[in-house]
């Protein structure tokens, strides 16, 4: 059973930097995919913030771009985000997900659970 | 740039049908994918492609894009539906694609 499970520091100071880590089990991550993080402020809607693929190419969303920067792990088979100078509306549940193509559609099927990260004095 | 639009909120009553639509996806590229969010809990995929159900979904969920604009149909809805539901699709316009998500619509069921 394919699983990704986030973790990092819930609690981040302002103009500090946002560290996450999404562990994947049961799957390898260099096999033909991308893999993506998504943020949810609290109430709010979801936002993509980017992808890696096997090879390490990333795509990132352009409102963060400069600030965020994801890599992977391929002996821990993981995959990081970091997101310099936070501030309070960076505040938000980080997931990690698996993105496929298929049937001419680009679907998420794999979710973590979600890790909250405040940024807060 | 590629914005998605959904309605903020809809209701429908126990059993009855519902359709959640999704404005600005360019179907010339990819189909629309459609999650269901409830509280506290992660997005589950619901619908993706033409008209595809992942394994585990009920099939009074149903996909379609009727005069260009996706939408998702719950037919018979049941109490346990009520959620925020998240359209989304991939905006390959430029050198940087990038997915994108609809402002989601919270479904609830009289």
């Amino acid at each position: 059973q394919v699983q990704l499970q986030e973790s990092g520091p819930g609690l981040v100071k302002p103009s500090g930097t946002l560290s996450l880590t999404c562990d994947v089990s049961g799957y390898s991550i260099t096999s033909d995919n991308w893999w993506t993080w998504i943020r949810q402020p609290p109430g709010k809607g979801l936002e993509w913030i980017g992808e890696i693929y096997r090879s390490g190419s990333t795509h990132y969303h352009p409102s963060l771009r400069g600030r965020v920067a994801i890599s992977m792990d391929k002996f821990k088979n993981q995959f990081s985000l970091t997101l310099n100078s936070v501030t309070a509306a960076d505040t938000a549940l980080y997931y990690c997900a698996r993105p496929i193509f298929g049937d001419n559609s680009w679907y998420f099927d794999l979710w973590g659970r979600g890790t909250l990260v405040i940024v807060s004095s | 740039s590629y914005e998605l639009t959904q309605d903020p909120a809809v209701s429908v009553a126990l059993g009855q049908t519902v359709r959640i639509t999704c404005q600005g996806v360019n179907l010339r590229n990819y189909y629309a994918t459609w999650y269901q969010q409830k509280p506290g809990q992660a997005p589950i995929l619901v619908m993706y492609g033409r008209n595809t159900r992942p394994s585990g979904i009920p099939d009074r969920f149903s996909g379609s894009d009727s005069g260009g604009t996706p939408s998702l149909t719950i037919t018979g809805a049941q109490a346990e539906d009520e959620a925020d539901y998240y359209c989304s699709t991939r905006d390959s316009s430029n050198n940087s694609p990038r997915a994108v998500f609809g402002g989601g619509t919270r479904l609830t069921v009289l």
